[in-house]
């Protein structure tokens, strides 16, 4: 696609239940990441995938929170037994992989759990 | 460890310049730098890697210190479209492949 699509682009949902985040990466980008940017913050690593893999999971908050990514192409982010601390617009972004290229950003899901 | 961003905020008359910072504690391979503005996606304006070159065009460029594992983004002639905040993103050369942002430069340029 022309860029990076991410949906829902606005999510409600009650304590305890459980999110699905979906991004759809610029066709071609090898990796994908997810950061997630609190009201007024700065952008907090999450997780990378390359390809399918996920080299680097550091990033993932807590053990309700997990990703994949299928085809190389759509990621997935999931948050179980959502929290109230949880609430943040969650970015994706793409690159061709490797430390030469920008990141390509989506417009994000603005995640609150109430 | 997240590098350090400064200053947190600047504002401006249309047509002055403005420096921002970023300094990191550990040896970096890049660095990015971002443009936010409100409500919207972070956009790419520039990377500069270990052993290149200063970069930019015109009227924003930057330059990346590896001695002192420092970057600094220069924004001459400031237009009103300049608003918006500004993040470094470093990739340190133990972690490779991921961008830690810094927290951000909120610059405002008034007329």
């Amino acid at each position: 696609g022309a860029g990076v699509s991410q949906s829902p682009s606005n999510k409600v949902t009650e304590k305890g239940k459980d999110v699905e985040l979906r991004c759809d990466p610029i066709s071609g980008h090898t990796a994908l990441y997810w950061y997630r940017q609190s009201l007024g913050q700065g952008l907090e690593f999450l997780i990378y995938f390359q390809g399918n893999s996920a080299p680097d999971k550091s990033g993932l908050p807590s053990d309700r929170f997990s990703a994949e990514r299928t085809g190389g192409s759509v990621s997935t982010l999931t948050i179980q037994r959502t929290q109230q601390e949880d609430s943040a617009v969650y970015l994706c972004a793409s690159s061709l992989g490797g430390s030469d290229y920008g990141y390509t950003f989506g417009s994000g899901t603005r995640l609150t759990v109430v | 460890q997240q590098p350090v961003q400064s200053p947190q905020a600047v504002i401006l008359r249309e047509g002055e310049d403005a420096v921002i910072n970023c300094s990191s504690s550990k040896a970096l391979y890049s660095v990015h730098w971002y443009r936010q503005k409100h409500g919207e996606a972070p956009v790419f304006l520039m990377i500069l890697l270990k052993g290149g070159e200063q970069k930019g065009h015109e009227k924003i460029s930057a330059s990346f210190n590896e001695k002192k594992q420092q970057s600094s983004l220069y924004l001459t002639a400031s237009q009103l479209s300049y608003s918006g905040t500004y993040f470094c993103g470093t990739e340190r050369m133990d972690s490779s492949y991921k961008l830690i942002f810094g927290s951000g430069t909120r610059l405002l340029v008034r007329p």
